[in-house]
């Protein structure tokens, strides 16, 4: 199975900030990623897929690059609804694999 | 509005089976590639099994193949998931999601949890 791997998995930033979220796939996987915004007792919501398409709906404030195995999650000025756990996902090859997740804290 | 709506929690005891539905609404049901993921407490998201539009290709998770079938009502707009010989660790949040035949999820459930406990 593919791993996927996220770092930080906790990141306290103020309003305002650039956040950065990483996710490492253990072997390549093209650009066959997505990243969700989970919050506590919501559905997940698609944010980002094939590594760095905006899901239509999402803030513009979000980006997603990275191809191969090593892909980041950009949020280019953070907003009062963007504090969250964010996840990666692959779909190179089944089993699909999510990261564990990085929660976006209130500094 | 796409929505999925999901049926109500629950709590079994190890060994009971149980089946989980989802009513989808708001978009193309018949044409949907649907899935089912998980999230145990203090956890990840794992994915537990899709089916194709027709229902012709199924795909579980080597944590719940034999255990869990996957099915799917075009007629009613409805997603199943029949789970058996549940264990301790089949404890999560259970979130039925549509997706895109190539496996990025675009819409989810609210989420049914699932208790495995004597």
């Amino acid at each position: 199975d593919i791993q996927m791997t996220q770092s930080p998995s906790t990141l306290s930033a103020s309003v305002g900030d650039r956040v950065t979220i990483t996710c490492r796939a253990s072997q390549k996987i093209n650009t066959w990623l997505a990243w969700y915004q989970h919050k506590p007792g919501k559905a997940p919501k698609l944010l980002i897929h094939t590594a760095s398409m905006l899901q239509s709906g999402v803030p513009s404030r979000f980006s997603g690059s990275g191809s191969g195995t090593d892909f980041t999650l950009t949020i280019s000025s953070l907003q009062p609804d963007d504090y969250a756990t964010y996840f990666c996902q692959h779909y190179h090859t089944y089993p699909w694999t999510f990261g564990q997740g990085t929660r976006v804290e209130i500094k | 509005e796409v929505q999925l709506v999901q049926s109500g929690g629950v709590v079994v005891q190890p060994g009971e089976s149980l089946r989980l539905s989802c009513a989808g609404s708001g978009f193309t049901f018949y044409e949907s590639t649907m899935y089912w993921v998980r999230q145990a407490p203090g956890k990840s998201l794992e994915w537990v099994s899709l089916i194709s539009w027709d229902g012709e290709k199924k795909y579980y998770a080597d944590s719940v193949k034999g255990r869990f079938t996957i099915s799917r009502d075009n007629s009613k707009n409805s997603l199943s998931l029949q789970m058996s010989s549940l264990r301790s660790e089949d404890t999560a949040w259970y979130y039925c999601a549509r997706g895109a035949s190539s496996g990025f999820l675009t819409s989810w459930g609210q989420g049914t949890l699932v208790t495995v406990s004597s």
